[in-house]
């Protein structure tokens, strides 16, 4: 079951600009989650944000949380080429077994020079 | 360095024949998982573990199996009976209440 969704599914920006995702969840959640992968590759978390929390910053990237909306989005300031990837989000999800993660179809970011 | 490893980066299979993945982590994580991804498009939950010897289906579990014998290593068998198997998969770990950590995948092409 897909939870996150984010948008836009693609965006393209030149150099320096800044980036922003948005990810919107539907059910209440402990934390959220932004994760990037390159092409071909694994993906790689980024930033988590807590339930009680309502902005987070790591270097250039700032992620903000309306539990209240029911969504997230993350900026990157100050683009570079190699930002290009793809981003999601992600929401863990506890069930009568254990914990998983359920993900959003993400969000495409071509950064040109 | 601590991480997974998953094995190989590309396999080629003829339809019909079954085919193992393989994921190992060195993270003493407890829990364990497998992703399916299609291009374009998100990750769909396929089985996770949280523990040695149990298992549990996710969203799309039908056409593969997985064992989890040891803590470190979780592979995953896409049988003759799944109907499209061509895709990437992504096996993952993680400690309870902290961010998975990915391998970086395998990609399996089915002919």
């Amino acid at each position: 079951s897909q939870q996150g969704e984010e948008d836009p599914q693609a965006l393209s920006i030149q150099e320096g600009e800044n980036a922003t995702m948005n990810c919107s969840y539907k059910t209440s959640i402990n934390n959220l989650q932004w994760y990037r992968q390159n092409s071909g590759r694994g993906l790689v978390h980024l930033i988590l944000i807590r339930s009680n929390e309502r902005e987070k910053h790591s270097g250039r990237l700032r992620v903000t949380l309306d539990t209240s909306k029911k969504s997230s989005s993350l900026l990157i300031t100050a683009s570079r080429a190699a930002d290009t990837a793809s981003y999601f989000c992600a929401t863990p999800q506890r069930d009568n077994y254990g914990q998983n993660f359920v993900f959003g179809p993400g969000t495409r970011l071509s950064v040109l020079p | 360095d601590g991480g997974i490893t998953q094995s190989p980066k590309y396999l080629f299979r003829k339809e019909g024949q079954n085919v193992t993945l393989s994921c190992e982590q060195n993270l003493n994580h407890d829990a364990m998982y497998w992703y399916r991804q299609d291009p374009g498009q998100g990750l769909r939950l396929i089985y996770y573990s949280q523990i040695v010897n149990d298992f549990q289906k996710g969203d799309i579990a039908e056409g593969y199996s997985v064992s989890r014998e040891k803590k470190e290593s979780f592979p995953l068998t896409v049988t003759s009976a799944q109907k499209n198997p061509t895709a990437f998969y992504l096996c993952a770990s993680s400690m309870e209440g902290s961010p998975l950590h990915f391998g970086n995948g395998t990609r399996l092409t089915v002919t």
